[in-house]
């Protein structure tokens, strides 16, 4: 069945440092594919989508770009801040009965 | 932000006592949602909605039922509440006028049940 698979965590990174949450899924169609944040004691966010292969999503210096090739969605930021700290979820909707299927999630800690 | 409301926030109860949540939407989107969230389980899907008096059953619906009687409001019932019930249960939304597949959730109950 259709499924989302991203590192898991908790990934520790210094402020300013480069940040990469690998994301790989398994879908029998053209699926979209989203970033969602989570942070504590919050709902889910949508971060970025993108709905088709070599689309890029973007939103608040974060990027991904849907790699239909490798079957991949990796979530990168240039620079981190402290702010970034949370809990990112990676994933997939087919478009046919609107469900979306969700990865486990990745806790990120950003040190000052 | 989406208009998505969830009552109570908080709640603690009592196990073998009903509990109901309520799920409040102001977008005039089709598809509601009902997830539980646990450590080490991500989110997994209750129940869901695809239009008034229309649900089905997602992987963890025993225990669980819902009902939705007006677009806006879509409610979750524990029938008999169980300790295996405490949870964060997040109420999303999906499906607007545009197409758009993308689910917009709401700030969660925090339900205990001791």
């Amino acid at each position: 069945g259709d499924s989302v698979t991203q590192m898991e965590g908790p990934v520790t990174l210094s402020e300013e440092a480069f940040l990469t949450i690998n994301c790989t899924y398994t879908a029998t169609g053209y699926p979209s594919l989203f970033w969602y944040v989570q942070y504590p004691g919050e709902g889910l966010q949508l971060l970025l989508k993108a709905t088709k292969a070599d689309d890029k999503g973007s939103n608040k210096g974060f990027e991904a770009t849907y790699r239909k090739e490798t079957t991949s969605f990796h979530l990168e930021k240039g620079s981190v801040q402290v702010s970034d700290s949370a809990v990112y979820f990676c994933a997939l909707s087919m478009n046919r009965d609107d469900k979306i299927i969700f990865g486990k999630g990745t806790r990120l800690h950003i040190l000052p | 932000d989406a208009g998505i409301t969830q009552s109570p926030r908080h709640k603690v109860t009592e196990t073998g006592t009903p509990v109901t949540l309520r799920c409040h939407q102001t977008e005039n989107h089709r598809y509601m949602y009902w997830y539980r969230q646990d450590p080490g389980h991500g989110l997994r899907l209750i129940h869901y909605s695809y239009g008034v008096k229309d649900t089905d059953k997602g992987e963890v619906s025993d225990g669980y039922s819902v009902s939705r009687s007006k677009t806006e409001d879509f409610l979750l019932t524990l029938e008999s509440a169980t300790s295996s019930q405490t949870s964060v249960y997040f109420c999303a939304i999906s499906g607007g006028l545009d197409g758009t597949y993308e689910q917009y959730f709401g700030p969660g109950t925090r339900l205990t049940v001791t």
